[in-house]
Order: C-alpha cells, then structure tokens, then sequence
C-alpha cells in the first residue's frame, strides 16, 4: 500500500516550453503532497507544499510564477515548469503520506532536461 | 533553520562488513526522522521510519536508532551485501506549526559494498 507514481521519469524540452508533471496516489488519498527537487550529486530540496482545493505554499526563493502546482483532486497533484530554461534541468520528486501512516511515500522521480 | 547532516559523505566496504552510517540534526523538535535509499537515476525507497518518541526501529539487516536530545540517529546494516550499494538519505519531519509534514534532507551518505 501507500504507492506514490509519477510521471513521466524522463523528459527533454527545448527552452521556452512547459513540461507538466503528475504525481498520484494509487492507493489512498493525499490532501497533502510534496515536491522536492535534487540538483546533481546534492540532496533534496522542499520545493513546495501542494494542498488539495487550495494554494500551493512555496519554499523561499522558489518563483510560483515558473512552478505552476495544482492539486485539483485528492489523488493527484501536478508540477508545471513553465518557459523551462536550461538551469531548470534537475531531477523532480514528489511525495505524500498516507492518513494513518506517518512515514512518507516518495516517487519515483521525473528526469527533466531542458535543451 | 533545520539543518542534517550526514556522516561519511561516501563509504566502501568489502562484503559481509556491518557498518554505521550516521545522520545529525539541528532542531531536537521534530515529527520523525526518516531513512531512504536512493539508486543512481531513482526515486527514494522508505527503509525505517521512527516517531520522536521511539528510539529505534529494525527492519531485517538495518537498524535505525534515534536521540533526540543529542539530535542523532544511526543506521545500522549488518552483514553487508553488494545489493546495499545505493546513497543513503536521512531526513527529519519537523513537528507542528505551519511547517508539519516538511522534510529536510540531508546530502547523503553514498555506499559501495564490493563482492
């Protein structure tokens, strides 16, 4: 149980265009999901927290301008970069936790590449 | 400001070696502290996971154990095998407040367990 999948894992655009990003829960219910971002060879760092019905709240010095988040339903959230730059490359995770558990459930994570 | 950090940076071991791999926090308020796993390219895996109030936790060859007042855990893995090889990634969930539910990674401990 408590299955986070994310997709795509691998995606190469060209500058200027928007890549959209999906995370969901397979198997249970997320008001709350997370998207983090891992620079090579560095850890992850909190992006954003997308809450289901309202506003994404994000981490100072992210620009929500470029990282678009909705969370439309209890299962799903997206990430969109928009006009992608190539400093925008980088690897993207997503996670929730499952009511009743109190660990976290990762993704598996999206390759973007910005060309 | 919550701040982890983990130590070593890198460890290779040969097989069969039990090794310790340490995480250190900042902040001793937190929810749970966290132990992944991440392959090259991957998502995170959820090895361990402890509540603040516990003080370990043991899941086949890997025990976790935590100290709050000090701000310390460590992850134990006995009998090490070349399947282990992976970064280790230790995060703390901070409790309460408008922070809830926030993880805070530290950069890694990257393991290599050579036949």
């Amino acid at each position: 149980g408590a299955v986070v999948s994310q997709h795509p894992s691998r995606v190469i655009c060209k500058s200027g265009t928007s890549v959209k990003i999906e995370c969901r829960s397979l198997d249970f219910q997320a008001t709350t999901m997370f998207w983090y971002r891992q620079f090579p060879k560095k850890s992850l760092m909190l992006m954003a927290t997308s809450n289901e019905g309202s506003k994404a709240t994000y981490e100072q010095g992210v620009e929500k301008d470029k990282f678009l988040i909705n969370h439309a339903s209890l299962t799903l959230s997206t990430l969109t970069v928009t006009s992608a730059h190539p400093e925008d490359s980088s690897f993207y995770i997503c996670s929730a936790r499952a009511t009743g558990l109190y660990g976290y459930t990762f993704g598996s994570g999206t390759r973007l590449t910005v060309v | 400001k919550q701040e982890v950090t983990q130590i070593p940076a890198a460890l290779s071991v040969p097989e069969g070696e039990n090794l310790v791999l340490n995480c250190s926090f900042t902040d001793s308020a937190i929810y749970n502290l966290q132990w992944f796993r991440q392959d090259p390219g991957k998502g995170l895996t959820s090895l361990l996971l402890i509540q603040s109030s516990q003080r370990e936790q043991t899941s086949g060859r890997l025990n976790a154990s935590l100290d709050k007042s000090s701000g310390r855990s460590t992850l134990y893995i006995a009998a090490s095998q070349p399947g282990d090889s992976a970064t280790y990634l230790c995060a703390v969930g901070k409790a309460g407040g408008t922070s809830y539910g926030k993880l805070t990674f530290g950069q890694g401990t990257i393991l290599t367990v050579h036949p």
